[in-house]
C-alpha cells in the first residue's frame, strides 16, 4: 500500500519569495501522481498531474516534478503571493486502480 | 473542467439518524466514484469505491453496514451514514476520474458533517 508523506507540515514564507513543498512516496510503481490545493473547510483544486512517465509538469508559476526511483515529488511555487495561502496536498494513483493516497498535506502561509 | 457536485455541504443531525449525502458528475459519466473522508487537520483517507452498477468495495476498517453506498446511475453517487454518531463527525469528500480521460480525478467541495 503506497504510503505519502510531506514535509514541512506547515511553511510561512514573505510574499515575493519562491519555494518548495516536498512530498515522498514509498512505492516506486506510482502511477501519476497529483498536487491539489485544499482552502479551509473547502474541496480540492486539481493544480497538477505527472504521469509515471513523465518527470515535470508546469502550470503557471507552478512546477512539479517527480522522481520515481527516489520516490519523491517537488512542488515549486515561484514569486509567492498572499493568494497562495492553502494547504497542499500530494496524492500518489496506483497502477489498475484510480484511488488515491493522500499525504498528510504542507500548510502554506505567505506573509504579505 | 469536469465539474462534481455534492449535497448537502453541510449538515447537522442527532445522534441515532442517518444523513444521505450526494455526489453528482455534471457534465460526464463516471463509473466510478471514490469516497473520502477528512478528520479535522488530516489528510483524505479513500473509505470506498463506488461502482454504478454493482456492489461498492470498501476499505479496510471501513464499516460497510454502516456507510451504504449507492452508484444507481453514471452520474449520482451516494453515501448514507446510518446511525450516526459523533465520531463519524468529518469533511466527506467525493471524487470522479473522468471515464476515457487523463486520470485527473475532479473533486466534490465536500460535506461537512456534524453529529451531536
Amino acid at each position: 500500500k503506497q504510503e505519502v508523506t510531506q514535509i514541512p507540515a506547515a511553511l510561512s514564507v514573505p510574499e515575493g519569495e519562491n519555494l518548495v513543498l516536498n512530498c515522498s512516496f514509498t512505492d516506486s510503481a506510482i502511477y501519476n501522481l497529483q498536487w491539489f490545493r485544499q482552502d479551509p473547510g473547502k474541496g480540492l483544486t486539481s493544480l497538477l498531474l505527472i504521469q509515471s512517465s513523465q518527470r515535470e509538469q508546469t502550470s503557471g508559476r507552478l512546477n512539479a516534478s517527480l522522481d520515481k526511483s527516489s520516490g519523491r515529488s517537488t512542488l515549486y511555487i515561484a514569486a509567492s503571493q498572499p493568494g497562495d495561502s492553502a494547504t497542499y496536498l500530494c496524492a500518489g494513483g496506483e497502477t489498475g486502480a484510480n484511488n488515491l493516497f493522500f499525504g498528510t498535506g504542507t500548510r502554506l502561509t505567505v506573509i504579505p | 473542467g469536469a465539474v462534481v457536485s455534492q449535497h448537502p455541504s453541510w449538515v447537522i443531525c442527532k445522534s441515532g439518524t442517518s444523513v444521505k449525502i450526494e455526489c453528482r458528475s455534471l457534465d460526464f459519466q463516471a463509473t466510478t466514484m471514490f469516497w473520502y473522508r477528512q478528520f479535522p487537520k488530516q489528510s483524505l483517507m479513500l473509505m470506498a469505491t463506488s461502482n454504478e452498477g454493482s456492489k461498492a468495495t470498501y476499505e479496510q476498517g471501513v464499516e460497510k453496514d454502516k456507510f451504504l453506498i449507492n452508484h444507481a446511475s453514471l452520474t449520482l453517487s451516494t453515501l448514507t451514514v446510518t446511525s450516526a454518531h459523533p465520531e463519524d463527525s468529518s469533511f466527506y469528500i467525493c471524487s470522479a476520474p473522468q471515464a476515457g480521460g487523463t486520470d485527473t480525478q475532479y473533486f466534490g467541495p465536500g460535506t461537512r458533517l456534524t453529529v451531536l
